[in-house]
Order: structure tokens, then sequence, then C-alpha cells
């Protein structure tokens, strides 16, 4: 099947560190989303990107489909300690195929 | 609203037993689906149900059998357990032309 790669797989930094991940894929995808899993929950939305190019923010989170719609990036910037947890891409190859996830970024910020 | 409900929450199971794990929405999704979550693997799909009478294999179907009850109701069967089956399951549902999951809070399973 779809194979997402991301990166990296986990980072450990310091609160108010802005942070950088991003996912690729060999394949063109028509929709980007980017999911948070809080300890101990299901994962929740918290970006979805529809069309090469796009920028979007969510608060302190900003989410770009890739031009080339191989890849996505997902930043935050001054993190706190709520930012904990794992961050996952998910990708679709056309509407109405079903959703790829990468392998996940486990957060950690330290106080 | 409750969204997703999975149940239950914690289980522990021996090799051989079986069990399944209930997943319902309240949303009125026509779609609705199974994922296993494993360390370093991301989420896998196990099964998925595009509409009420039908079920399809995912990318990791075997030892699990799945029934769509109805609209809101979406069950994973374990006929027989095996260790390999130890992970955290999540049942997931998307309306109609949508392709946002929403996700339960996961049912954690450990087979000794």
């Amino acid at each position: 099947g779809q194979q997402l790669n991301q990166s990296p797989q986990s980072m450990f930094i310091q609160e108010g560190e802005d942070v950088s991940m991003n996912c690729t894929s060999s394949s063109i995808f028509n929709t980007w989303l980017w999911y948070k899993q809080d300890p101990g929950e299901g994962p929740v939305l918290l970006i979805a990107l529809y069309k090469a190019g796009e920028l979007t923010s969510n608060g302190r989170l900003t989410a770009q489909f890739g031009i080339t719609r191989k890849d996505s990036f997902l930043n935050i910037s001054a993190s706190i300690p709520s930012d904990v947890g794992i961050y996952f891409c998910a990708g679709q190859l056309r509407s109405g195929s079903r959703l790829t996830f990468g392998e996940g970024t486990q957060l950690t910020v330290n106080p | 609203n409750a969204g997703v409900t999975q149940t239950p929450k914690f289980q522990v199971l021996k090799t051989g037993q079986s069990m399944t794990l209930q997943c319902a929405q309240d949303m009125n999704h026509n779609s609705m689906y199974w994922y296993r979550q494993d360390p370093g693997m991301g989420l896998r799909l196990i099964y998925y149900s595009a509409s009420e009478g039908t079920t399809d294999k995912g990318e990791v179907p075997n030892g699990y059998n799945v029934s769509r009850l109805n609209k809101r109701e979406f069950s994973l069967r374990l006929e027989s357990a095996a260790p390999s089956q130890t992970s955290v399951y999540f049942c997931a549902s998307k309306g109609s032309g949508a392709n946002v999951l929403t996700f339960g809070a996961g049912s954690r399973l450990t087979v000794l």
C-alpha cells in the first residue's frame, strides 16, 4: 500500500522553542491532514489541507501542502507543555480513497 | 454529543481467548473504521465499512472479523487472540463527502 514517511520520529524540546515536522510520499496526494494524539486519547484533527501550496494556521500551528503534492509540513511556534503528544500526518490519494497515516512524531516539551 | 464511543477501554486476554471490541457513533456517519496503533508503525487499517451493510479488509485484517450491526455500530472481533494482537485499537467514523476521520478514545488490548 501507500507509504508516508514522517520525520522526525521523536523530538525533545524546551518550552518556548519552535517545532517543525514533515511527511513525504512517493505518490501525489490531493489532501493532507494533521492529527494530534494526547496521551491515552484518540487522534484529533488539527489542520486539513486541500490545495497544493496551501498554508493554513490554527493558533500556534501552521501547516503547508507542498507544491509537489508529495509532502506536507507542520510547524508549532512557542511550544508549551500541553503540546506534548504524538502528531500524525495523513494523506488521501483522491476523493473517496482511504487515508494513509504516517508513523507519527512523538513530541516531548520540557518546562 | 459523545462522538465515537469505544468499549472496553482496557482488556487483558490469554492466548486463544475471544473477545469483541464495540464501537458506536452518534454523528450519523456512513463510514466506520477499525485501526490498530503500534509503536513506530502509526495507524494501520484493519477493516472498514463504507456504509451500513458493507465491510472490507484493510491493510492488516488477518485474525480479525467485523460486523456493521447498524449505521451506528461497528464491532471488531478476535476469535482466537494471539500475543501479536497486543495493541491499542481505535474506531473512527466519517461522514459522506468528507475525508476527515473522527476517532474514539481507544481500547488497549494485551494478550498474554
